[in-house]
């Protein structure tokens, strides 16, 4: 299958500071991609999606980068709180009708 | 509106034992699908449906089985249950492919 990799697999950021989590794909014909945030015990939920002809979006505190030269996807999360700690994840849909996940990057905000 | 339901929260299982894990959304998606989460992995897709009465696999399909007779429900069976298949389990409904996905609470399986 496809792989969705992340860079880094935990991440520790003071709070009030910016956070970034980097994805990686590896198909260029995926059209879609979503970033998720799983807390400890709960079902993914969803943060922010960008579509293949767009380079950025931006949500309430977060923006997603999507770059296709080099197929890799960020999401920044701004003034970060303790209630953002948690595991993020990209998907990327290939066309198709199926996602395909990342493993996760784990957040830390430290107060 | 209660979102995605998933029951039951945790099940356990002896090995060769079949069961059916449901999930029913009440936004009237017509896309509905399956995951299995294991430590330090990703979601996997299981099974996926664009709509009732279809249904096609996903990328870890094999000791699964589902249906989809109502817009509603889209129950995932276990045939004979082994022990590679504990994990969590979650449950994700969407307009269509290409859209928000949400997802259940997630279902915790262990077989013994």
């Amino acid at each position: 299958g496809e792989s969705v990799g992340l860079h880094l697999p935990t991440l520790s950021v003071q709070e009030g500071d910016n956070s970034i989590i980097n994805c990686a794909y590896s198909n260029s014909a995926s059209d879609y991609f979503i970033w998720y945030k799983q807390e400890s015990g709960k079902g993914p939920q969803f943060i922010i999606d960008i579509r293949s002809n767009m380079d950025k979006r931006q949500g309430q505190r977060v923006t997603v980068l999507l770059n296709k030269t080099v197929k890799h996807l960020s999401l920044q999360i701004a003034a970060t709180q303790p209630g953002d700690s948690a595991v993020y994840f990209c998907a990327e849909n290939i066309p198709g009708n199926q996602f395909y996940f990342g493993t996760g990057t784990s957040l830390t905000v430290i107060p | 509106n209660a979102g995605v339901t998933q029951t039951p929260k945790f099940q356990v299982l002896k090995t060769g034992q079949s069961m059916t894990l449901q999930c029913a959304q009440d936004m009237n998606h017509e896309y509905m699908s399956w995951y299995r989460q294991d430590p330090g992995m990703g979601l996997r897709l299981i099974h996926y449906s664009v709509g009732a009465g279809i249904t096609d696999q996903g990328e870890v399909p094999n000791g699964y089985n589902v249906s989809r007779s109502t817009t509603e429900d889209f129950p995932l069976r276990l045939l004979s249950a082994a022990p590679s298949q504990t994990s969590v389990y979650f449950c994700a409904s969407g307009e269509h492919p290409i859209s928000e996905q949400y997802f259940g609470p997630g279902t915790r399986l262990t077989v013994t």
